[in-house]
């Protein structure tokens, strides 16, 4: 069935240098992406979302990447800190529902 | 900063009680939601509710699960008869338009509440 996921499960960095998550969807007709943000023992954080008619968009030291051509989503973290390890995921809009990924953990190490 | 805000942070209820958990979504929001997420996977959609009533479920929202606005701030997820796989978390969500209508749907997330079913 269409899903969303995720191509790794943990990904381990050390602080300073750049992060990147990334995610595949199976349904060709998504057409607007979130990336959320979650801390242990808390809820999703929004991060920074994007529209299929875009290929990128930049937030503040967060970048997400859209290949409409391969269903791929990323997430590109710039001068990762110790604050940014939390799980991170990808998910699709449809219609009402958030569709998510499993989730990526990112570890940030000193 | 408005935030969603959810009551309690943990409940534990005995199997085939009743639990109400309970959510104030961000004041001028209008498209509410649940999602749950079992311990070590990823988030799931439970139901969408707008103008008093639900615009979209998926198979997890049974008969055993219900949502209602009692007033104009609160909203409830009730499930009638818990089951020992309802334990998790529960999110309430809200956002201020949703995806057939605007470009962009940013739902904004609760902390969320712990169920636990022994």
């Amino acid at each position: 069935g269409e899903s969303v996921g995720l191509h790794l499960p943990t990904l381990s960095v050390q602080e300073g240098d750049n992060s990147i998550i990334n995610c595949a969807y199976s349904n060709s007709a998504s057409d607007y992406f979130i990336w959320y943000k979650q801390e242990s023992g808390k809820g999703p954080q929004f991060i920074i979302d994007i529209r299929s008619n875009m290929d990128k968009r930049q937030g503040q030291r967060v970048t997400v990447l859209l290949n409409k051509t391969v269903k791929h989503l990323s997430l590109q973290i710039a001068a990762t800190q110790p604050g940014d390890s939390a799980v991170y995921f990808c998910a699709e809009n449809s219609g009402y529902a958030l569709n998510f990924g499993k989730g990526t953990s990112l570890l940030v190490t000193p | 900063e408005p935030e969603v805000t959810q009551t309690p942070s943990h409940q534990v209820t005995q199997m085939g009680q009743e639990v109400i958990l309970r959510c104030v979504p961000i004041s001028n929001h209008l498209y509410f939601y649940w999602y749950r997420q079992i311990l070590g996977q990823k988030v799931e959609f439970l139901v969408s509710f707008y103008n008093n009533e639900i615009s979209e479920k998926s198979e997890i929202f049974d008969d055993q699960f219900s949502v209602e606005r009692p007033d104009g701030s609160n909203f409830t997820l009730k499930i009638r008869s818990t089951k020992l796989e309802d334990s998790a978390m529960y999110f309430c969500a809200s956002s201020p338009t949703s995806g057939r209508l605007s470009a962009y749907n940013e739902q904004f997330f609760g902390p969320g509440t712990r169920l636990t079913v022994l």
